[in-house]
């Protein structure tokens, strides 16, 4: 059975630094892209970045640029999203999901999901 | 990146039909196949219910039925059931990255 497990929620301080990660199980982790979704609480998804664990290549939305990275160990299997100085407005769940589709070039449909990660950033 | 026009709610009887619209523009729902479509009830992960535009994934209903006309995307859920209250989400392909619609409530009366 092909899953994702993401690690647990988290509080954290403005300015703090934060590494979430997503670990996947029952397939070759290499084979699909991972991507990163953002959800506010009461709010919409909203697409993060994509990455490519064979090769390391990611794609970020032009929204999250530069404000995250993501990153991925084939050695264990593991996506990950970092924060190098959070902020209140990065108070959201966070989910990982796996590419169903298998291609390279357009990775385009998405499952599974992982549990979500909430993260809460609050002085 | 815009986010893809769903309309905020709709609602259904038990047994009747309903259809979720999505729109986008050239540059993604109509410049590619790649309609996808997320179910999400409270508080749990979203859940594929179509790819590409109109296929159905393993283990999801024929009651769901997607379909695309220019750049407009709709999900059709037809003798709509209790459990089928939820939030659905559109997602298109867009030349990498992706985008989703705000999403839609479903209501069953």
């Amino acid at each position: 059975e092909v899953q994702l497990v993401q690690s647990g929620a988290e509080v954290k301080k403005p300015g703090e630094s934060l590494k979430i990660s997503c670990k996947a199980s029952g397939y070759s982790f290499t084979n699909n892209w991972i991507g990163w979704v953002r959800q506010i609480p009461g709010k919409g998804l909203e697409w993060m970045g994509i990455i490519q664990p064979g090769d390391s290549q990611t794609r970020y939305s032009p929204s999250f640029q530069g404000q995250v990275t993501i990153s991925a160990d084939k050695s264990i299997s593991t996506a990950y999203l970092q924060w190098s100085s959070l902020k209140a407005s990065d108070t959201a769940m966070y989910y990982c999901a796996r590419d169903g589709s298998g291609s390279y070039y357009t990775p385009n449909w998405f499952d599974p999901w992982g549990q979500g990660t909430l993260v809460t950033v609050s002085s | 990146q815009s986010a893809l026009t769903q309309p905020r709610s709709v609602s259904g009887s038990p047994g009747q039909s309903v259809t979720i619209s999505c729109t986008g523009t050239s540059s993604d729902i109509g410049g590619y196949n790649y309609v996808s479509w997320y179910q999400q009830h409270p508080g749990k992960a979203p859940k594929l219910m179509i790819i590409d535009v109109s296929k159905r994934p393993s283990g999801v209903p024929d009651r769901f039925s997607g379909s695309k006309s220019g750049n407009t995307a709709s999900l059709t859920i037809s003798g709509l059931q209790a459990e089928d209250e939820a939030d659905y989400y559109c997602s298109s392909y867009a030349g990498s990255p992706w985008v989703f619609g705000g999403g839609t409530k479903l209501t069953v009366l």
